[in-house]
């Protein structure tokens, strides 16, 4: 069973559109992040959420966390090209003692934005 | 460039063989994690070294062990490798040990085991 799970795993939009990827779980986080993952590359942070209902903004990017800590959304308004990526959701479980247990990541969403 | 180095880029192997995996942290990190991601899997917590002592374990098999130098650079030993071993490996650092530290990916090392 995946502790955080990222709904849709594969999304194909054309250029322009607007879209909302999901991550939720039955657990409370006292983190989570949003990275994105390019073929061949590591990981890199786009942002953490750390308080029960934040929205954080990122240019075209708007994070939410969910109230009860469970859940965080990411939302692209006009896609472009350049957002085509996979992108993972990854957290801090509230009772992993402090980061103790490393971070727990779901298996991610592939974006692909058709020119 | 995430400022995180891992060597080699690409390794290839056939099964029962042991290889290791090196990386060096961002300067001024002290934390350095393994993770290891693979299609079915997803990218799985291996384990955390921080100063030269290992703080935390995830999932990692017996046949992995992983140890941080002097000098905060830290190798992954994997033995016996089975097919199944065959993933992309990241590293990544992070200034603290504990508590919410933004960590930074290193670009990772494909092994494959034939």
């Amino acid at each position: 069973t995946q502790l955080l799970e990222q709904s849709p795993q594969f999304l194909s939009i054309q250029e322009g559109e607007n879209l909302t990827v999901y991550c939720n779980s039955s657990s409370v986080f006292s983190s989570l992040q949003w990275y994105r993952q390019e073929p061949g590359e590591g990981p890199v942070l786009l942002v953490t959420v750390v308080t029960g209902g934040e929205v954080k903004k990122l240019k075209r990017l708007t994070f939410q966390f969910g109230d009860a800590r469970k859940d965080v959304s990411l939302h692209i308004t006009a896609a472009q090209p350049g957002d085509t990526g996979l992108y993972l959701c990854a957290g801090e479980r509230v009772d992993s003692g402090g980061g103790a247990d490393g971070l727990t990541f779901g298996k991610g969403t592939h974006l692909i934005i058709q020119p | 460039d995430s400022g995180v180095t891992q060597t080699p880029k690409h390794l290839i192997t056939a099964t029962g063989q042991r290889v290791t995996l090196r990386c060096s942290p961002r300067s001024g990190d002290l934390s350095v994690y393994w993770y290891q991601q693979s299609l079915d899997q997803g990218l799985q917590f291996l384990i955390q070294y921080y100063n030269g002592e290992e703080r935390a374990k995830g999932n990692i098999l017996e046949r992995f062990s992983a140890q941080q130098f002097p000098d905060l650079h830290s190798e992954l030993n994997l033995s016996s490798l089975e097919l199944g071993d065959s993933a992309l490996y990241f590293c990544a650092s992070s200034v603290g040990g504990q508590g919410l530290y933004e960590q930074y990916f290193g670009p990772g090392t494909r092994l494959t085991v034939t």
